[in-house]
């Protein structure tokens, strides 16, 4: 299957900070990616749609003046977590559709704790 | 999508046939059923997907009813590293939709 990988895989930082989490699909494009959020023992939560060349669509709730998305190429769509608060915390991930459009793939997560 | 619904847990011998049930009885004709699973702190790994076929490949079989208002995803020998939750999800396909994902199936395999 295709392979989508994140970096960084885990993250600390303090308060108020800034911190921008990477999504790259490795062998294929994706003109589409997905990124959701998975607090301890819940499910995952679709936070929004990033489109290449185009806006994010963010779900209800979610402020995308604090989550910026961006998705400057076929391979790669960044998550900037702006002002990040201990209520950040939590399981980033992403997925992308491959070649078919049928079948989503996931990145491995990037664990993101805020101090 | 259609609201799926699956059983909050199960337990099962290791070397034996697990069986992961799905109810998706509003199911649309042109939804998808597919199955995830998520191994603790990793991302969502995909198994299988079929519409009315019933479905097998290296990891995994999946039995759809014919009225399709339910299916079964069956791991023919069971592993320890089988031990996950075990998502199952009803979607169209074609157009990168969203997933939306439930409570799912927390699969415990035990020696």
């Amino acid at each position: 299957g295709a392979v989508v990988s994140q970096h960084p895989s885990w993250v600390i930082c303090k308060s108020g900070t800034s911190v921008k989490i990477e999504c790259r699909s490795l062998d294929f494009q994706a003109t589409t990616m997905f990124w959701y959020r998975q607090f301890p023992k819940q499910s995952l939560m679709l936070m929004a749609t990033s489109n290449e060349g185009s806006k994010a669509t963010y779900e209800q709730g979610v402020e995308k003046d604090k989550f910026l998305i961006n998705h400057a190429s076929l391979t790669l769509s960044t998550l900037t977590v702006t002002s990040a608060h201990p209520e950040d915390s939590s399981f980033y991930i992403c997925s992308a559709p491959d070649r078919a459009g049928e079948t989503q793939y996931f990145g491995p997560g990037t664990r993101l704790l805020v101090l | 999508d259609a609201k799926t619904t699956q059983p909050p847990s199960m337990d099962c011998a290791e070397g034996r046939a697990a069986n992961l049930p799905c109810n998706h009885s509003t199911i649309s004709g042109n939804e998808y059923v597919y199955w995830y699973r998520q191994i603790h702190s990793q991302g969502p790994q995909y198994i299988i997907h079929g519409l009315k076929n019933n479905e097998t490949n290296e990891m995994a079989s999946l039995i759809i009813t014919e009225d399709r208002k339910s299916s079964t995803l069956i791991l023919p020998h069971a592993t320890l590293r089988d031990t996950a939750v075990y998502y199952c999800i009803a979607v169209n396909t074609g157009t990168a939709s969203k997933l939306t994902f439930g409570t799912g199936t927390r699969l415990q395999v035990t020696l």
